[in-house]
């Protein structure tokens, strides 16, 4: 069975802190897709990260940086020096190859609120 | 980038009546779209997946006869809430697979905001 586990429902930070938020998945398929996407208050899901199962290795963009390990079905998400642009609930999301059509399979998200 | 765009982005309508919702793939084909519903402080939940030419694919717990799903062009998937009532309040975001790409690549529209009175 597919399943997506942000365990942390909610995040408060103060601006310039640092933050990591947890993904963890389940999958029996060795080829799938991890997504990030952050929705602020408007509600537009925006795409941060694709990653696929096949490459592991760390990406960094700008203030933000993702680590993917198989080894502990992991995918987490870190914004370095937070600033108050950031708040907003992040989604981890998961797709399999073999289902149809790559549906996404979401976690439950983490709201993170940077306070200045 | 690929835009996809919702229509309405927002509907207040009185129990009992229909509401269609458009979703349309401006710049690319979509054989393939996604319907999510996502109640307040909850995560996305996947409805159903829309198919070009033949009919959607529900998941489990949701009503097709009450969500209607109509993919009748490689742009355009409609979604109707039929007979509404208060609990169907929601708000109901489509996502459209891009055809030139093999690896699942998708498309979010901005959503679309039903209150049902």
């Amino acid at each position: 069975a597919q399943k997506v586990t942000q365990a942390q429902t909610e995040i408060s930070v103060v601006e310039k802190e640092d933050v990591t938020l947890d993904c963890v998945y389940e999958t029996r398929d060795t080829t799938y897709y991890l997504f990030w996407y952050k929705q602020p208050p408007s509600g537009e899901l925006v795409f941060l990260i694709r990653r696929n199962s096949f490459d592991e290795q760390n990406e960094i963009s700008g203030r933000y940086s993702w680590n993917f390990q198989k080894s502990t079905s992991s995918f987490n998400f870190t914004i370095t020096a937070s600033q108050v642009v950031d708040s907003a609930v992040y989604f981890c999301a998961l797709s399999e190859a073999n289902n149809q059509g790559g549906k996404l399979i979401f976690g439950q998200g983490t709201e993170l609120s940077v306070k200045p | 980038g690929a835009v996809v765009s919702q229509h309405p982005s927002w509907v207040i309508c009185k129990s009992g009546t229909s509401v269609k919702i458009e979703c349309r793939s401006l710049d690319f084909q979509a054989t393939t779209m996604f319907w999510y519903r996502q109640f307040p402080k909850q995560s996305l939940m996947l409805m159903a997946t829309s198919n070009e030419g033949s009919k959607a694919t529900y998941e489990q717990g949701v009503e097709k006869d009450k969500f209607l799903i109509n993919h009748a062009s490689l742009t355009l998937s409609t979604l109707t809430v039929t007979s509404a009532h208060p609990e169907d309040s929601s708000f109901y975001i489509c996502s459209a697979r891009d055809n030139g790409f093999w690896n699942y690549e998708q498309y979010f529209g901005p959503g679309t905001r039903l209150t049902v009175t």
